[in-house]
């Protein structure tokens, strides 16, 4: 049960590079999120799909695109990185239940924007 | 507007003792709550999620946490600490008028000493 993998799992970049994250599920959920954390911010969401072809802005989606084609993937690109966006990057699935369903997270992506 | 607090960004206990991380939320309506923690360099996971079912919730290494509607909390504790629970504690909201958003504290670093 592979369950959500990431990738890179580390990434150094430069400014002005183009970079995708990874994100894959293997449970078939139907929501899937790009949260970022920094400290002193806990997690904050990036972008966030309900589904294959739909996807919605979350609280800090500047500077990111998002694209979901098939279910199980869901890769986050930063189509020009900037040193405010070396952070650590958290991919994660929840089911399409209720209120107060669980969110499954990945091991995430640290990147480094010099 | 919902939003959770953590009151202490650090909390040091001995091997043995009890810990308690405090949490209070704030929410219009019944949210659904969860604390999640992540050791060093790995995602989060989830140990226990209150969804209006009984108002204390046990959870995953003996952790358990008890919703108080009246003081707005949501504290987390477990009886005696071990070296392994050293980590950071998150804890999260989901607001009832929203079937996928997630608000996270700004975390708790636990530290556990010998």
């Amino acid at each position: 049960d592979a369950g959500i993998t990431q990738s890179p799992r580390y990434k150094i970049t430069e400014t002005g590079r183009q970079v995708t994250l990874m994100c894959h599920q293997t449970w078939s959920h139907s929501y899937m999120f790009w949260y970022r954390q920094d400290l002193g911010h806990g997690l904050r969401l990036i972008y966030y799909s309900a589904a294959a072809d739909i996807t919605d802005k979350g609280e800090v989606p500047d500077g990111y695109v998002v694209s979901r084609s098939k279910t199980e993937n869901f890769p986050l690109t930063l189509e020009s990185a900037t040193r405010s966006q070396t952070s650590v990057y958290f991919c994660a699935s929840r089911p399409s239940g209720g209120m107060g369903d669980t969110q499954y997270f990945g091991p995430g992506t640290r990147l480094t924007v010099l | 507007a919902q939003s959770v607090t953590q009151l202490d960004s650090h909390v040091s206990v001995s091997e043995g003792t009890p810990v308690l991380l405090r949490c209070n939320y704030s929410s219009s309506y019944s949210p659904s709550l969860f604390w999640y923690v992540q050791h060093p360099n790995k995602g989060l996971q989830l140990l226990l999620k209150y969804t209006s079912a009984a108002t204390l919730v046990k959870g995953i290494n003996g952790f358990e946490a008890e919703f108080k509607k009246s003081e707005t909390s949501f504290h987390l504790t477990k009886p005696s600490a071990h070296m392994s629970d050293a980590a950071e504690y998150f804890c999260v909201v989901s607001p009832m008028d929203s079937s996928y958003k997630l608000i996270f504290g700004s975390g708790t670093r636990l530290l556990v000493r010998p």
